[in-house]
């Protein structure tokens, strides 16, 4: 079956410092890949996304994410967090197999950058 | 800024009565979405179009029904609300390039049966 984890509810981080939202999946064939952020009182924005190629994609606002097969693993990432990134970050899989396309969407993770 | 508009933002109403939350994008995406949001985060696909005249229900059972009959509106309709439709709902669209296009969302509509 199709799923996409989201381990952590909840991550804090110093700014300045770097941060990593966790995201592993589960699909039959290979995986198209996205994350997206969500701000207070707002719709979703795409921030990146996997789909063939080069490992390490990189996004907006200074995020990059790194697509790791073997551990079936699309981890986000950014060097240095700042205040504002503090938001919901939605980890996201489609399948290219089969005739269902749908997105599968984790759960979630709220991201706290204290000052 | 992604050019998809969902109006109201916020809607607080009585039980009983009929809405329709509305949503247009400018894009001339083919695809278009409704998400239901819970309060705790977790996104609930409830309809999804592929083009006009087509729609599909989603992965979470919804007693709302939606309509595609332009490219570019995809509104929702409760016939009847009650408190349980209390939750935040997300509308998208996604263009050309097929699967591997992203969504663009709206601000989302936050909807209150009382």
């Amino acid at each position: 079956a199709q799923s996409v984890a989201q381990p952590e509810d909840q991550v804090n981080v110093a700014e300045g410092n770097p941060l990593t939202v966790k995201c592993t999946y589960s699909v039959s064939g290979n995986p198209y890949l996205f994350w997206y952020v969500q701000y207070p009182n707002r719709g979703l924005q795409f921030l990146l996304k996997y789909i063939t190629g080069d490992n390490l994609v990189k996004g907006s606002y200074g995020f990059e994410a790194e697509f790791n097969k073997s551990q079936t693993s699309f981890h986000l990432k950014k060097p240095s967090a700042l205040v504002s990134d503090s938001a919901l970050y939605f980890c996201a899989v489609r399948d290219n197999a089969g005739n269902n396309r749908k997105l599968i969407w984790g759960l979630g993770t709220s991201l706290a950058v204290n000052p | 800024e992604a050019d998809i508009y969902q109006t109201p933002r916020y809607l607080v109403i009585g039980t009983g009565k009929k809405i329709t939350l509305e949503c247009s994008q400018t894009m001339g995406h083919d695809k278009m979405y409704w998400y239901q949001q819970d309060p705790g985060m977790e996104l609930h696909l409830i309809h999804y179009s592929y083009g006009v005249n087509s729609t599909e229900k989603g992965d979470l059972s919804s007693e709302s029904t939606v309509s595609r009959i332009r490219t570019e509106h995809f509104p929702l309709t409760l016939e009847s609300a009650r408190p349980s439709h209390t939750s935040q709902y997300l509308c998208a669209s996604s263009g050309p390039g097929g699967w591997v296009t992203e969504a663009f969302f709206g601000q989302g509509t936050r909807l209150t049966v009382v």
